[in-house]
């Protein structure tokens, strides 16, 4: 079957380095997505990856193994405003995106 | 960026009435849009995945005779709740996805809240 697996919860320290882990068990795979999502908002987009490596958009960052089926989401210099929940989503051999259950981060000051 | 609106934001509905929820793409045409649904402090659920002219497929489990989705042009689809219950009462999220949606990437609406009494 297919599954994604991403912690629940995670707490980090306003100005601190949260890394935010996800492994990916689907038929086929055409990339990975992050998503964040605040309460009672829609999922905005963060990041997609395809091929191996580290993508760096700002205080963002996005990390794929793909032999590994494994990605990661940095998140540098944290602020208040990036509490939220952070999806992870690959895309299946179909392109239909399989969703992970969301890890909810909390900052505190 | 790419845009997509939904209407209504919030929406409370009687037992047994229709509720209407649409989908727009403002500023690009969406070949394919997807209808998910959200429980408090759940992931997303796909309902469907609908094609512009083309029926929409459904997830297994969800009702197409409930939930009538209607993807009727590039740029709108529509998600009925039909014979509405206090169990329907969820977070709707549609999403759309381009013609040149070489990334395969999702840009969603900001959701509608729906509230059955």
């Amino acid at each position: 079957g297919q599954n994604i697996d991403q912690p629940t919860e995670m707490t980090a320290t306003e100005g601190a380095i949260v890394q935010i882990n996800c492994t990916y068990q689907t038929s086929g795979f055409n990339g990975l997505f992050w998503y964040q999502q605040h309460a009672g908002e829609a999922p905005t987009f963060l990041s997609y990856n395809v091929l191996d490596g580290l993508e760096e958009k700002g205080r963002f960052s996005s990390f794929l193994s793909r032999s590994k089926g494994y990605s990661y989401l940095l998140l540098k210099e944290l602020q208040m405003k990036d509490s939220a929940s952070y999806l992870c989503a690959a895309l299946d051999s179909n392109y239909q995106l399989i969703w992970g259950a969301g890890t909810k981060l909390i900052i505190k000051p | 960026g790419a845009v997509v609106s939904q209407h209504p934001s919030r929406v409370i509905c009687k037992s047994g009435t229709s509720v209407k929820i649409e989908c727009r793409s403002l500023d690009f045409q969406a070949t394919t849009m997807f209808w998910y649904r959200q429980f408090p402090k759940k992931s997303l659920m796909l309902m469907a995945t609908s094609n512009e002219g083309s029926k929409a497929t459904y997830e297994q489990g969800v009702e197409k005779d409930k939930f009538l989705i209607n993807h009727a042009s590039l740029t709108l689809s529509t998600l009925t709740v039909t014979s509405a219950h206090p169990e329907d009462s969820s977070f709707y999220i549609c999403s759309a996805r381009g013609i040149s949606g070489e990334t395969y990437e999702q840009y969603f609406g900001p959701g509608t809240r729906l509230t059955v009494t």
